[in-house]
């Protein structure tokens, strides 16, 4: 089942934080975050697994709620480069698919 | 430089003809995997592959095949059957899957218009 992101959308002003969430109906394996700007490739942020370790590129914070099947990313300080499009994607119990939410579109105004 | 290619960037085909898009990884990644993306929906998964000559259906398999013949090599043909094929199309790479969760390595994509 697709995970629900929220907001669907966000504008911020620069030096602003957004928080973006993603939940499921059913118990969590992993959380995946990619960004991606129009017209480009999606891009890995981090990688949230069960029991705690986090995987990350960049200097972007995220937590994952295991009890309440839901991940949230923390966007801080944001940078006109954060404009885009934030995907969750999540591998859920049963399952080996990676199942992407529909998406939250930032953007980041000077 | 080790990455995704996906070719053509842009490709048109008259409806009723079968197409195929070309995906090829230099990250020596057993994972391979095709998505569908249209506005608004997000990614959706079509086919993926943990190995050679191996494959499983995705979400919204129907109208599309693939195959895996070599490692670095994951073609996607959109048939005919597929009723509404104009979309980008995004192929990804990853180390493995199942059981472990790595980070899924996307091509820059090929955006197809039927007509």
């Amino acid at each position: 089942q697709q995970p629900v992101q929220s907001p669907q959308a966000v504008i911020l002003r620069e030096g602003e934080d957004a928080v973006i969430n993603c939940s499921s109906s059913k118990a969590l394996y992993s959380v995946h975050w990619y960004r991606q700007k129009h017209g480009e490739a999606p891009v890995f942020l981090m990688i949230l697994l069960k029991g705690g370790e986090q995987k990350g590129h960049e200097k972007i914070s995220a937590s994952f709620n295991e009890k309440k099947q839901q991940s949230s990313l923390y966007l801080t300080a944001s940078q006109l480069s954060y404009s885009g499009t934030y995907f969750c994607g999540l591998i859920q119990g049963g399952s080996e698919k990676l199942v992407f939410g529909k998406g939250t579109k930032l953007t980041v105004n000077p | 430089d080790g990455g995704i290619t996906q070719s053509p960037k842009y490709l048109f085909r008259k409806e009723g003809q079968n197409v195929t898009l070309s995906c090829e990884q230099n990250l020596n990644h057993d994972a391979m995997y095709w998505y569908r993306q249209d506005p608004g929906q997000g990614l959706r998964l079509i086919y993926y592959s943990q190995i050679v000559n191996d494959f499983q259906k995705g979400d919204i398999a129907e109208g599309y095949s693939v195959s895996r013949e070599k490692k670095e090599s994951f073609p996607l043909t959109v048939t005919s059957a597929q009723k509404n094929p104009t979309a980008f199309y995004l192929c990804a790479s990853s180390r493995r899957q199942g059981g472990d969760s790595y980070e899924q390595y996307f091509g820059p994509g090929t955006r197809l218009t039927v007509t």
